[in-house]
């Protein structure tokens, strides 16, 4: 079983819809991230939560919110999607109390790509 | 300028060669650089590494680190056309999240 899963995997979806995506992961991580990856715009990050007390707005947060209910688990919602909100989103970890510097390196889920017509 | 840069590529090399990507930033500040490699399709997979100027090697590959002139390379030895990807650098500036590069595009030709 993948260490950090999202779901769903796929989503065709209209303009104006509210979306959510799911992210679990059974790593023991605290810390949580959502990027959205554009072609030739590499890795973008919209959200990240230290814990579940601590949400932090990304690089590109408007129009995304977002939901720790546990340390395990991080969502994603889009309120009124819009095609250009349409990508390749990934949900990824890390371990801050990893010794040293190996705490910094980021585990991906498969992500979940997101169509909104 | 972007925090981050690399050239988008493709770069092909034939099987059995060195192939050589690199990557500049913009945060003289940083302090930690990893490069990860992602499968058409797939989830971005950490690959290597480096904190320290220098080089370090794990297997085929070399992660190279210069600070001084804000850049970092990754060397891939022996190349296999299963090594065909796109790899993305990202460096860890001081008291901000991740940046990550666009990303090279490598096809290894058989």
């Amino acid at each position: 079983d993948a260490d950090v899963t999202q779901t769903p995997r796929n989503r065709i979806t209209k303009t104006g819809k509210r979306i959510m995506l799911e992210c679990s992961q059974t790593k023991g991580h605290d810390r949580m991230y959502w990027y959205r990856q554009d072609p030739g715009l590499g890795l973008r990050l919209i959200y990240y939560s230290f814990d579940v007390k601590d949400i932090n707005k990304g690089e590109i947060s408007d129009g995304y919110s977002v939901s720790r209910q546990a340390q395990a688990k991080f969502s994603l919602s889009l309120e009124s999607a819009i095609p250009n909100q349409t990508a390749l989103y990934f949900c990824a970890t890390s371990d801050s109390r990893a010794p040293g510097r190996s705490n910094q390196p980021q585990h991906f889920g498969d992500g979940t790509r997101l169509s909104i017509l | 300028q972007k925090e981050v840069e690399q050239n988008s590529g493709p770069l092909s090399v034939p099987e059995g060669a060195i192939a050589s990507l690199n990557c500049t930033y913009s945060d003289r500040g940083s302090q930690s650089f990893f490069w990860y490699r992602q499968y058409s399709g797939k989830s971005p997979e950490l690959i290597m590494f480096i904190y320290s100027n220098g080089d370090k090697e794990d297997g085929r590959f070399t992660a190279q680190l210069n600070k001084a002139s804000q850049y970092v390379s990754l060397l891939i030895r022996d190349s296999q056309p299963s090594d065909s990807a796109t790899y993305l650098c990202a460096v860890k500036p001081p008291n901000n999240d991740m940046r990550f590069g666009a990303g090279t595009r490598l096809t290894v030709k058989p």
